[in-house]
């Protein structure tokens, strides 16, 4: 059974820094790009990053280029997101998402999500 | 503000037919990428309902279907049913930002 746990989220202050991390089993973690996606209080999601399979390609959206960074341990199983200088509005639930077909940009199985909240 | 255009909201009674469109632009669905719709219940994860435009992934009742033409895609729900009250994404690539986009989503009521 594919399973993905992520965990690391919390309260910060603005312009403070979280390690998100997501727990990966259940399926060979190394042959699968993946992605983070984020989801605001009461709004829809919103797409973050995407990382090769290999960790050598990464992809982020404009709203988080340069202040986030995603990551991945395929000896883990296990996929990362740094996120530094954040910002009120990076408060969200944040997903980890399996790539159904590497490339496809379409996730077939999701975490519970992890809910970052960036607060004074 | 999202590429996609979705409606916020649709509804229909029990056993009707619903669609939600997805419409975007030359620099995603006109471009030719795929179309990916996920369905949402509150305070859940999404769930992948439609992939690459049609396909429905092993599970997911064949009363969801898809479509794409042009610059926009659709989600059709046949014999719609009281479980089916969720909210609904489109999902597609956009060159212009080098990324993925969703719709805003929109909201499934049964009546």
């Amino acid at each position: 059974e594919v399973q993905l746990l992520e965990s690391g989220g919390g309260l910060v202050q603005p312009g403070g820094s979280l390690r998100l991390s997501c727990a990966a089993s259940g399926f060979t973690f190394s042959s699968y790009a993946m992605t983070w996606v984020r989801q605001a209080p009461g709004e829809g999601l919103e797409w973050v990053s995407a990382i090769g399979v290999s960790g050598g390609t990464t992809f982020y959206a404009d709203s988080v280029k340069g202040r986030f960074t995603i990551s991945r341990d395929n000896s883990k199983n296990t996929l990362y997101l740094q996120m530094n200088s954040l910002r009120a509005e990076d408060t969200a639930i944040y997903y980890c998402a399996k790539d159904r077909n590497s490339g496809s940009g379409s996730y077939d199985y999701w975490g519970q999500g992890t809910l970052v909240t960036v607060s004074s | 503000q999202s590429v996609l255009t979705q409606p916020p909201s649709v509804s229909g009674a029990p056993g009707q037919r619903v669609t939600i469109s997805c419409t975007g632009s030359s620099s995603n669905i006109g471009a030719g990428y795929d179309v990916h719709w996920y369905q949402q219940f509150p305070g859940t994860a999404p769930k992948l309902l439609i992939y690459v435009n049609s396909h429905r992934p092993s599970g997911v009742p064949d009363r969801f279907s898809g479509s794409k033409s042009g610059t926009s895609a659709s989600l059709a729900i046949t014999g719609l049913q009281a479980e089916d009250d969720a909210d609904y994404y489109c999902q597609s690539y956009d060159s212009s930002v080098s990324g993925y986009v969703f719709g805003i989503g929109t909201k499934v009521t049964v009546l």
